[in-house]
């Protein structure tokens, strides 16, 4: 079974500019999480997808948006980007991502904010 | 709302020694407790997870978890620490009445030759 997949693995953008990023979860995992890691802050919860509806949603700014499709695929969008985008985007997918499954992560993106 | 603290940002142990993660949550609410493994530009691998049906969790590369709830702690260990060890570790806590899950800020463990 194929793991969890992120495209595109490296990504430099500037100041302003927006980017969006994907990922592909294991085939018959419905949920779908995106996270932020940074060396100052961590991991950090961005936002959770089920079934195509956003679930839950961390402490984050309005520019930070993502959505989820049919086949269970998402995508995270930040608009204006900042310095302080720059960071390491994980995906991880579970079945239902409630109680004690698991979560499979992705390689991640990393993004550089110029 | 639930949270982990992982005590010590980096644990250092020489080859065949002990390793021992120190991991604390607070939940109002039964948990379920994870660890995870990062290795250097990779994302997270579960090592093992608590949900309730034993204390002691054995997990994947040898390693094991003990949770106590009179402690509110969930360590992870490993008798012999392997130079292929050397990675990040993350203790994270999920409420079992909702799907928030929460890391703590991890532990980067180095082996010694």
């Amino acid at each position: 079974k194929a793991g969890v997949t992120q495209t595109p693995r490296y990504l430099i953008k500037t100041r302003g500019q927006q980017v969006t990023l994907s990922c592909s979860p294991i085939s018959g995992h419905r949920s779908v999480s995106w996270y932020q890691q940074t060396p100052g802050q961590g991991l950090q919860f961005l936002f959770e997808y089920f079934s195509e509806t956003q679930r839950n949603k961390g402490n984050f700014p309005g520019r930070f948006s993502g959505r989820q499709f049919s086949n269970s695929r998402s995508e995270m969008n930040v608009s204006t980007l900042e310095l302080g985008d720059s960071a390491l985007y994980l995906c991880a997918s579970s079945l239902d991502g409630t109680g004690g499954t698991e979560q499979y992560f992705g390689p991640g993106t990393r993004l550089t904010v110029t | 709302a639930q949270s982990v603290t992982q005590l010590g940002s980096h644990v250092s142990v020489s080859e065949g020694a002990l390793v021992l993660l120190r991991c604390n949550y607070s939940s109002s609410v039964p948990p379920y407790l994870f660890w995870y493994v990062q290795y250097p530009n990779q994302g997270l691998q579960l090592l093992l997870k608590y949900t309730s049906a034993a204390t002691l969790v054995k997990g994947i590369n040898g390693f094991e978890a003990e949770f106590k709830k009179s402690e509110t702690s969930f360590h992870l260990t490993k008798p012999s620490a392997h130079m292929s060890d050397a990675a990040e570790y993350f203790c994270a806590v999920r409420p079992y009445n909702n799907n928030d899950m929460r890391f703590g800020a991890g532990t980067r463990l180095t082996v010694k030759p």
